[in-house]
């Protein structure tokens, strides 16, 4: 089974605080996103990746940057969290770049910004 | 649990009854279509899935049948069961060819004993 993995379950912050939330999938796919999911909007897409190294930007990329440094992994970093950034943060990612493939999530980061 | 949308449509059924659940989708050129079941605290996980040159695809218990020309999705869930009880929401895929899905933003189905 494909396995997608992020780093905490839940995180509480403090506003201008940098934060890292990190995913790892283990199935060798060339797709990674991370999405915002916030009640009554459902899932929005922040960044994703098709590729090491490569990053595209969401529809909500403002106040957030991305890293992909090895295939599996994929970085999502608040360079200084704000309280309107309080939110589930899901990683998903895909087989292959051009392909009618399912995204794969991982089990989500509620993260709160005080 | 957490709540993953407090405003959702909600669909309450009696366990063994069939559940039909919705979805409009915008994209007149979308080719591909997930549905995702998402439970209290957890990520979504990929329910069935169908491409837009079908019209039904079935799997274990559930069926989605897609309406291009109204451009309606549904999924259908045979003898609903407690652990059906979920966010169920559905994605559609432009042919960008790039695998960019637009989700909706759920129905909450809530299944009774």
């Amino acid at each position: 089974d494909v396995k997608v993995t992020q780093s905490s379950r839940y995180l509480v912050k403090r506003t201008g605080e940098k934060v890292f939330l990190e995913c790892v999938q283990d199935m060798d796919h060339e797709n990674m996103f991370w999405y915002r999911q916030d009640p009554g909007l459902g899932l929005r897409l922040i960044y994703f990746s098709y590729d090491v190294k490569m990053k595209e930007k969401g529809d909500i990329p403002e106040g957030y940057s991305v890293s992909r440094e090895k295939k599996e992994r994929f970085s999502l970093i608040l360079e200084s969290a704000s309280t309107n950034q309080t939110s589930m943060y899901l990683c998903a990612s895909s087989l292959r770049r051009e392909a009618n493939n399912e995204q794969f999530f991982g089990p989500g980061t509620r993260l709160t910004v005080l | 649990g957490e709540s993953v949308g407090l405003h959702l449509p909600t669909l309450s059924v009696q366990e063994g009854d069939n559940s039909i659940i919705n979805c409009a989708y915008s994209n007149s050129a979308s080719d591909y279509f997930i549905w995702y079941k998402q439970e209290s605290g957890k990520g979504p996980q990929f329910i069935i899935d169908i491409r837009s040159n079908m019209d039904k695809r079935q799997g274990q218990r559930v069926t989605v049948l897609l309406n291009k020309t109204v451009k309606h999705l549904s999924l259908q869930i045979a003898a609903t069961q407690p652990g059906d009880s979920a966010v169920y929401f559905c994605a559609e895929k432009g042919n960008t060819g790039f695998q960019k899905l637009v989700f909706g933003t759920g129905t909450r189905l809530l299944v009774s004993p």
